[in-house]
């Protein structure tokens, strides 16, 4: 069965220390990976696409790799509103439309 | 505001009874989405529009749940003879390339309570 699996569920960092979350998937024909960011209350909000192992996306402090197993997104001297739950997401089938969502991790930055 | 606009934000029903959430997408978006999300969990795929036909549809969407979009511009999700699992947001997102670039635009959602 197709699978993504996001760790760790919770990070708690503080100011400036950086680290990485990891989302790993097992389908059977990956058609892109996507990064989206989710603050209380709010509807996801859409970061990156990664479609091939070795590709790498960057955005401020954010930095999302690509492997043919996980994805990683690197959070580099994290600020307090970098507070989110971070979700990735799967395409399995070409042309169709469904993403497969990992559970997220909550990320706190304290100050 | 041009986001993607849900109503209502909040819903509280009792079991049995029937709900309707609307969603309105961003102007010139022609491809819009359907998810549910639950406490602690990623969003799950329910449906999905362009312009006005329905061509995905999940296991999850049962027969107590239809979706329209008749014009291709608004969208209604119905949930028929809710039931206490039915607890969740429902959040609804437009895209004018879809998958092919991957950014969905989310709208805030509707939450549903069913007691």
């Amino acid at each position: 069965e197709d699978q993504v699996t996001q760790s760790p569920e919770a990070l708690r960092l503080q100011e400036g220390e950086s680290s990485s979350l990891n989302c790993s998937y097992t389908v059977s024909g990956l058609r892109g990976l996507f990064w989206y960011r989710q603050d209380p209350g709010k509807g996801p909000e859409f970061l990156f696409t990664l479609y091939s192992a070795g590709e790498e996306k960057e955005k401020e402090r954010l930095k999302a790799t690509l492997t043919k197993k996980e994805s990683f997104l690197h959070i580099t001297a994290p600020k307090p509103e970098d507070s989110a739950t971070y979700l990735c997401a799967v395409r399995i089938i070409q042309g169709a439309q469904k993403l497969v969502f990992g559970q997220g991790t909550r990320l706190t930055i304290n100050p | 505001d041009t986001g993607v606009s849900q109503n209502p934000r909040h819903k509280i029903t009792k079991r049995g009874q029937n709900v309707t959430f609307r969603c309105d997408p961003i102007s010139e978006h022609n491809r819009l989405y359907w998810y549910r999300q639950t406490l602690g969990q990623g969003p799950e795929f329910l449906t999905y529009f362009q312009n006005e036909a329905q061509l995905e549809k999940s296991r999850l969407l049962s027969d107590r749940f239809s979706a329209e979009r008749p014009k291709g511009s608004f969208s209604t999700l119905e949930i028929q003879r809710t039931e206490q699992g039915d607890s969740a947001m429902y959040l609804c997102a437009s895209s004018l390339w879809g998958l092919n670039t991957g950014e969905l635009f989310f709208g805030e959602g509707s939450r549903l309570t069913v007691l």
